[in-house]
Formats: C-alpha cells, sequence, structure tokens
C-alpha cells in the first residue's frame, strides 16, 4: 500500500533563508499530491496540490515541485519568517480510491528563528 | 472564508461512556470525513461519507464508531464504549468533490477527546 515519508527531525532554520521539505512516496505515482500546514492543537490547512503532470506549482512564497522518477516531492518556503513555523504535512489519496481517502506524512517541523 | 465548526474543542469523558462529536461541514461540500490524530502520530482517515451513506472506512472504524447527518448541516461521530486508546484529536473534514481540485479539503479544528 502507497506510504507517504518525511523527515520527521525538525528542520531549523534562519529567518529569510529558505527552507526546503522532503516528501517520499513509496510505491505508485499518485495522481497527486498536497502540502497542508499543520500549527499545535489545530487542524491541518490546505496549502498547495500539485498533479502528476505538473513538475512546480508557486503560490506566493511557496513552491511545490513532484518529480515520479524520483517519488518525491519538495515544498520550499522562500524567505521564510518565524511565523512559518509549524509542521507541514505531505499527503496524497489512496490506491485508486475516488472517496477522497487521505493517506499522511508524519510531517516535519519547521522553527524559524529570527 | 467558509469553515468547518466542530464542537465540543475537547471532551473529557470515562472509560466504556458514549461519546458523539459534531461538525457543520462546508454547507456546499458533498464529500464529509473524520480522521484522528493520536498525540505525536500521523493524522489518520477513519471514514468519508458521501449522499448519506459511508463511501470508505479505515481498519480503525470498527462496529464501535458510527457517523450521522441527521440534517442538511451536521456531521457527528458517535464512539461507543469509549476505550483509553481512543484519546485523540477528532478532525472533521469536507471537500466539494472527492477529487479536491485546487482547494484541497477543509478541515475543522478538532475535537480533542480524552477518555479517563
Amino acid at each position: 500500500s502507497q506510504k507517504i515519508e518525511q523527515n520527521s527531525e525538525a528542520l531549523n532554520i534562519q529567518e529569510g533563508k529558505t527552507a526546503t521539505l522532503t516528501c517520499n512516496y513509496t510505491n505508485y505515482s499518485p495522481a497527486y499530491l498536497q502540502w497542508y500546514r499543520q500549527d499545535p492543537g489545530r487542524g491541518p490547512v490546505f496549502l498547495l496540490l500539485i498533479r502528476e503532470n505538473e513538475k512546480e506549482k508557486r503560490k506566493e512564497r511557496l513552491k511545490v515541485t513532484f518529480d515520479t522518477t524520483l517519488k518525491q516531492s519538495l515544498f520550499h518556503i522562500t524567505a521564510s519568517q518565524p511565523a512559518d513555523s509549524a509542521t507541514y504535512l505531505c499527503s496524497t489519496t489512496h490506491g485508486s480510491s475516488n472517496t477522497g481517502k487521505l493517506i499522511f506524512g508524519q510531517g516535519t517541523t519547521l522553527q524559524v528563528k529570527p | 472564508e467558509p469553515e468547518v465548526t466542530q464542537t465540543p474543542s475537547h471532551q473529557v469523558t470515562q472509560m466504556g461512556q458514549e461519546v458523539i462529536l459534531r461538525c457543520v461541514p462546508i454547507s456546499n461540500h458533498l464529500y464529509f470525513y473524520w480522521y484522528r490524530q493520536i498525540l505525536g502520530q500521523k493524522v489518520e482517515f477513519l471514514v468519508s461519507f458521501y449522499n448519506n451513506e459511508i463511501s470508505e472506512k479505515s481498519e480503525i472504524f470498527d462496529d464501535q464508531f458510527s457517523v450521522e447527518r441527521p440534517d442538511g448541516s451536521n456531521f457527528t461521530l458517535k464512539i461507543r464504549s469509549t476505550k483509553l486508546e481512543d484519546s485523540a484529536m477528532y478532525f472533521c473534514a469536507s471537500s466539494e468533490s472527492s477529487r479536491t481540485g485546487v482547494h484541497g479539503y477543509t478541515f475543522g479544528s478538532g475535537t480533542r477527546l480524552t477518555v479517563v
């Protein structure tokens, strides 16, 4: 079955730098990947979706890439700010499910220091 | 911006008791979901609901759990005979379609269930 793997170690960077988070999937290439932000004690908040046939997607300071050869998606935050500190979750639908079931990675916690 | 509303935000219950977690999805959304997150662990799928019936459920969603859409706005998760291991954050989510498009899923802020 499909698994989503994210680096469970926290990522600490200095304000203004670019944060890069990695998401790897283990099985078939999903039709799309989604990235969410989760703050402590809160629900995930949708950020970006990238489709299998898209190499890159941008939204303001966020950029997501999708490499089907490496089975990997990278999530970049440029000009990072302390307010970007949160846990970032990678997710996709499970198999050929048409029911909208999402599977999530463990999430990577980003800490941006001023 | 439309929100998914969950109540209560925190529920403490005695082991063996029944709890009902409530959700008001976004009004024009057709697909509804429950997920849970045990402290420090992944967000896990429990159940999806469409057209007034369960469309998919996980292994976690056994006979102890049930969902209902009693009226046009509420979506509830009932947990019967709660166990200590049911303690978790429970998130309700909704989406326009099962294929999300560009909008992803909208999650509520969650109900923290503590079973003592």
